[in-house]
């Protein structure tokens, strides 16, 4: 079946545009997260969303960044203004129940380059 | 909060067996061990998980002792394909305490040669 799927794989932009990044979950999974990963380093957490609970936005790093998830599915990571040091792969994953016992599954990642 | 510890870096050889060991020692009783693969321009990928004792599928096992305060990974007769960053993951509950943020660490970048 589909996996996790992400737009666009590359997203060239000037300082101070806004972008918005999608993730399309694999159909039935309840979890979706959005991590960072920035060039040689590990996976920085951003923003968790589980079911019709609130989302846990305790990792997004300024309020330049949000994110929403339409109908329990597809999701959309926005940045407002961006700076370059917003540099970075933002990757989605999800899972199909307790992200803690069933595993993510993540899409390939948006490559962002802010110049 | 959980956290892991590994070691940054691990060198091997092809057709050896490969143990990475990651520290967890802040586990909660209800979290598991998620072991994670992830090669260059690519999304993490899952290899293993488990609660306790030892789990083995068709790539890897997974060791965990009593205390549940660490765990390890092992990669039987490596090959160059098997070069990439591992990562270990438990559960890091979230500001509302109804999921699980998992946070993951730094990683294990494992460069295995002819």
């Amino acid at each position: 079946g589909a996996g996790v799927s992400q737009s666009p794989s590359n997203k060239v932009t000037e300082k101070g545009k806004d972008v918005e990044l999608r993730c399309d979950p694999i159909s039935g999974h309840t979890a979706l997260y959005w991590y960072r990963q920035s060039l040689g380093q590990g996976l920085e957490f951003l923003i968790y969303f589980q079911g019709n609970s609130a989302p846990d936005k305790s990792g997004l790093p300024s309020d330049r960044f949000s994110a929403e998830r339409t109908g329990g599915s597809v999701s959309t990571l926005t940045i407002q203004r961006t700076q370059q040091e917003d540099s970075a792969v933002y990757l989605c994953a999800s899972s199909l129940n307790d992200p803690g016992s069933s595993p993510l599954h993540f899409g390939n990642g948006t490559r962002l380059t802010v110049t | 909060l959980a956290k892991t510890t590994q070691p940054i870096s691990m060198d091997s050889y092809e057709g050896q067996e490969v143990n990475i060991t990651c520290s967890h020692n802040n586990i909660a009783t209800n979290d598991y061990i998620t072991w994670y693969q992830q090669f260059p321009s690519q999304g993490p990928r899952f290899i293993i998980q488990g609660y306790k004792t030892k789990v083995t599928n068709e790539v890897a096992s997974l060791f965990i002792p009593a205390d549940r305060k660490s765990s390890t990974l092992s990669l039987p007769r490596v090959s160059l394909s098997d070069t990439a960053v591992y990562y270990c993951l438990v559960g890091d509950k979230t500001l509302t305490g109804g999921g699980n943020k998992l946070t993951f660490g730094t990683g294990t970048q494992l460069k295995v040669e002819l």
